[in-house]
Order: structure tokens, then sequence, then C-alpha cells
């Protein structure tokens, strides 16, 4: 079955520190990959995608990823994280051949300190 | 412009009960799919509804129905609750014309079994 991966389930950084959440996927097919973030009280909200092209994607707040294709991987940086980044971090798959289901990863906990 | 909505927020239920959720997706999305949160893990794909069928379903019993009305809101009817049901139930929407893969997500209806 179709999996994706996430490291770690908490991480902890102080302000300004780099960022980097690990996502491997099990599959090997044509895939769309997606960042979700949920900050705490709040519903998921998109952070990047990628579909094609250049593996290194840009999303909101300073927020990037590279996909790997011969890793599997689509791992999520931050140069320099902020207490407002607080939230939780779901890797996400679609499997182009399933349309619209998206598998997610069990998710990061990022708690920055101030 | 009105996001994803949900409905109740909360509620407490008591096993073998039934239980209906209820979504709005956000204006112009004609696609709705279900999530099942448990905590501490990400999503799980229930199903996906477009032009009023389900199109797509997930790893779940029968016991997990829903429903699209032709105003595109959706319904998900749980029969013969079980305490492992208890959960965050999701609700994303999505345009059938582009945009493969990228979900909008309300808030969720927060369901425990007792």
């Amino acid at each position: 079955a179709q999996s994706v991966s996430q490291h770690n389930h908490h991480v902890i950084l102080s302000e300004a520190a780099s960022l980097e959440l690990g996502c491997n996927y099990s599959y090997g097919g044509t895939v769309n990959l997606f960042w979700y973030v949920q900050y705490p009280g709040q519903h998921l909200q998109l952070l990047l995608k990628y579909f094609s092209g250049d593996p290194l994607v840009k999303g909101i707040k300073g927020f990037e990823a590279e996909f790997i294709k011969s890793k599997f991987s689509f791992n999520l940086r931050k140069p320099s994280v902020q207490w407002s980044d607080t939230a939780e971090y779901f890797c996400a798959v679609n499997l182009m051949e399933y349309g619209n289901k998206l598998v997610f990863g069990a998710g990061t906990i990022l708690r920055v300190k101030s | 412009d009105a996001g994803v909505t949900q409905s109740p927020t909360h509620l407490i239920k008591t096993r073998g009960q039934q239980v209906t959720l209820r979504c709005s997706p956000k204006s112009g999305h004609d696609t709705v799919s279900w999530y099942q949160q448990a905590l501490g893990q990400g999503p799980q794909f229930i199903f996906q509804y477009y032009e009023e069928e389900e199109r797509q379903r997930g790893n779940f019993p029968d016991r997990f129905s829903g429903h699209q009305f032709p105003n595109y809101s959706s319904e998900l009817n749980v029969n013969a609750l079980l305490l492992g049901d208890s959960a965050l139930y999701l609700c994303a929407s999505s345009s059938s014309l582009g945009g493969a893969g990228e979900l909008f997500f309300g808030e969720g209806s927060r369901l425990t079994v007792l």
C-alpha cells in the first residue's frame, strides 16, 4: 500500500534556527506532493506543492521543499524559524491515477521557543 | 469568499448511535472529500463525492456513508458508532477543473464516542 513517512513526530527549535522536516513516500508512479500546515486552533492550510518542473519549490512564509525523485523524498526547509511557525506539519502525496486522493504522513509537531 | 464550512464543530455520541456531519465546499468547488484524523495521526481518506456520486473510497467500512447534494454540499453519515470512531472529521473541497490534488480544508467536526 502507498504510504508517507515523516521522520520526526516532535521537533523543538529556538528562534532563528534552521528547519528541515523529512518526508518519504512509497509509490513508484507519478505523484503530486504537498506540505500542509495546521496552526493551533486553525484548519489545515496549504504551505507548498510540487506538480512538475523545478524540484525546488517555494511556498508561503519562507518555506521551501525539494523533490528528490530518486530518493522518493520531499523534505521541507526553512532557513530561520520564527515563534509563529509553531504548528503541525503534514506531508501529503497525491497518486495521480487515483485522482484527488491525498495520502498523508502522521505529521510533525514543531515547537519554536522564543 | 467563504471557505469550507463544517457543522457541527463538536459533538458527543454513545456507542451504537448514528451521526451526520455536514460540509459546504469553498465557492466554485464541485468535489468534496472526507477525511478522518485520529489523535496523533495524519488525515485518512474516507471517500470523495463528485456529481452527487461516490467516486473513490478509502479503507473504511460500510458504516461510513455519504451524500452530495446538487449545490455540492455534502454529508457524512456514520452508523453503529464505535469508540474507535472518535476523531476529527475533515471535509476538503476541490475543483474538477484544475489544481490537481490541491484541497481546501474545513476546521473539522470533532466527534467523541462514549
